[in-house]
């Protein structure tokens, strides 16, 4: 079955970086793009970027623009979300998802998510 | 605050129907990109309900429908069940932002 398998969690200091992994089983990695997407505790999903593992060509939400940088491993059918300057409010589980079939940008559905990976950013 | 516009809260009985609305704007909703529908319980990961502002992925009950017009859409949960109480969460695209967007959600209560 199709599936995301993200990496553990993550304590960091402010100022630190964060690196979340995301592992693709089940379907072919390059038909599809994945996202990510954080949501803090009591709130709603924040969609932060994508990434074209055929291409690698990436977006990013402008409010995350110049913090947060999305590659990928096509070996490894992997793709990574990769956080820096990281502030206290960054605190939150990131979830990776699959994009929709025939959707770009970001505009897509997502399914599935991987189980999410709490980052808690702590002094 | 969100770009896309939920009410905060929804409830009805057993058996009733409830719809959930979407409110974006003009360079969401309103520019013909489609609006896709979560259900997320306490601690679960958000699981996909409506994909294409209509169409119900395989294993999610006919009794979750969804649809659109102009700058809005809605989710409309016929025959509730008390497994429904969940929060539910609208997606879009937004060209104004250059990429999607999240409604704030709405937790729905069966009383």
């Amino acid at each position: 079955q199709v599936q995301l398998v993200q990496s553990g969690a993550e304590v960091k200091k402010p100022g630190a970086s964060v690196k979340v992994s995301c592992q693709a089983s089940g379907y072919t990695f390059i038909s599809q793009d994945i996202n990510w997407v954080r949501q803090a505790s009591g709130q709603g999903p924040e969609w932060m970027g994508w990434i074209s593992p055929k291409s690698g060509f990436t977006g990013y939400a402008q409010r995350f623009q110049g913090r947060v940088t999305i590659t990928r491993d096509i070996s490894k059918s992997t793709a990574y979300m990769e956080l820096s300057s990281l502030r206290f409010e960054d605190t939150a589980v990131y979830y990776c998802a699959r994009g929709g079939v025939g959707y770009n940008y970001g505009s897509g559905d997502l399914d599935p998510w991987g189980q999410g990976t709490l980052v808690t950013v702590s002094s | 605050q969100s770009v896309l516009t939920q009410p905060p809260s929804v409830s009805g009985a057993p058996g009733q129907r409830v719809t959930i609305s979407c409110t974006g704007t003009s360079s969401n909703i309103g520019a013909n990109y489609d609006v896709h529908w979560y259900q997320q319980f306490p601690g679960t990961v958000p699981k996909l309900l409506i994909k294409g502002n209509t169409n119900r992925p395989s294993g999610v009950p006919d009794r979750f429908s969804g649809s659109k017009s102009g700058t809005s859409a809605s989710l409309a949960i016929t025959g509730l069940q008390a497994e429904d109480e969940a929060d539910y969460y609208c997606q879009s695209y937004d060209n104004s932002l250059s990429g999607s967007v999240f409604g704030g959600g709405t937790k729905l209560t069966v009383l």
